[in-house]
């Protein structure tokens, strides 16, 4: 029961532009939301993360952006480089038990 | 501070047999958790453990399995090889408590199933 979801497999965005990632949830119990990303023959990498009592954090040209209301959360990339072009991983937990991750959206930077 | 040190890299096995891929964890992190990646189902969580008990399990068969060491290196194994087996996996540490989520991942045992 996949209760994290990315219905994107891929977007293609070119360079300077934003790039939107999209990520849905079933669990109204989930306490933190995250964003790894994931070069080739690499581990993912922790990017940036949010708790449920926010609605938005930043980290430089990273932003997320959390409604609980709809059970959505994105990422924005602002400007897109050519070097964010790898796999993104939405994921969420509640404290104390597992992550649970989405299948993952592969974003291609284009010059 | 070295990363999350995962062995072996690569690996190919026939149906039938088992396996036993390892996972030595950051310095001083106590939380280790497995994961499976295919290209159809993303990252699927396979189990954690902290001070060498199971915490938390994932919905797989009994064929997985794991145990972490008192020094919080651990192991998984996998018996009776099927050709769904093959895929990523991926060992992440941490710290303490899984609590903000934030995992140190390894770059992952890839295992061929023939």
């Amino acid at each position: 029961d996949q209760q994290v979801k990315q219905n994107s497999p891929s977007l293609s965005v070119q360079e300077g532009r934003i790039s939107i990632l999209n990520c849905d949830y079933t669990n109204s119990m989930f306490d933190y939301f995250l964003w790894y990303k994931k070069y080739p023959a690499e581990g993912p990498t922790f990017l940036i993360s949010i708790s449920s009592i926010k609605d938005k954090n930043e980290d430089g040209r990273f932003t997320v952006f959390l409604n609980k209301s709809a059970k959505h959360l994105s990422l924005h990339i602002v400007p897109s480089q050519p070097g964010d072009s790898a796999v993104y991983f939405c994921a969420a937990l509640v404290s104390g038990y597992a992550l649970n991750f989405g299948k993952g959206t592969s974003l291609l930077v284009t010059p | 501070k070295a990363g999350v040190t995962q062995t072996p890299r690569y690996l190919i096995k026939t149906r039938g047999q088992q396996v036993t891929l390892s996972c030595s964890p950051i310095s001083g992190h106590r939380s280790v958790s497995w994961y499976q990646q295919t290209p159809g189902q993303g990252l699927q969580f396979l189990f954690e453990y902290f001070s060498e008990t199971q915490r938390n399990k994932g919905n797989f068969p009994g064929r997985f399995s794991g145990r972490q060491f008192s020094n919080s290196r651990s192991e998984m194994n996998v018996s009776t090889l099927e050709l769904g087996d093959s895929a990523l996996y991926l060992c992440a540490s941490s710290p303490g408590e899984v609590e903000a989520g934030e995992l140190f991942f390894g770059e992952g045992s890839r295992l061929t199933v023939l």
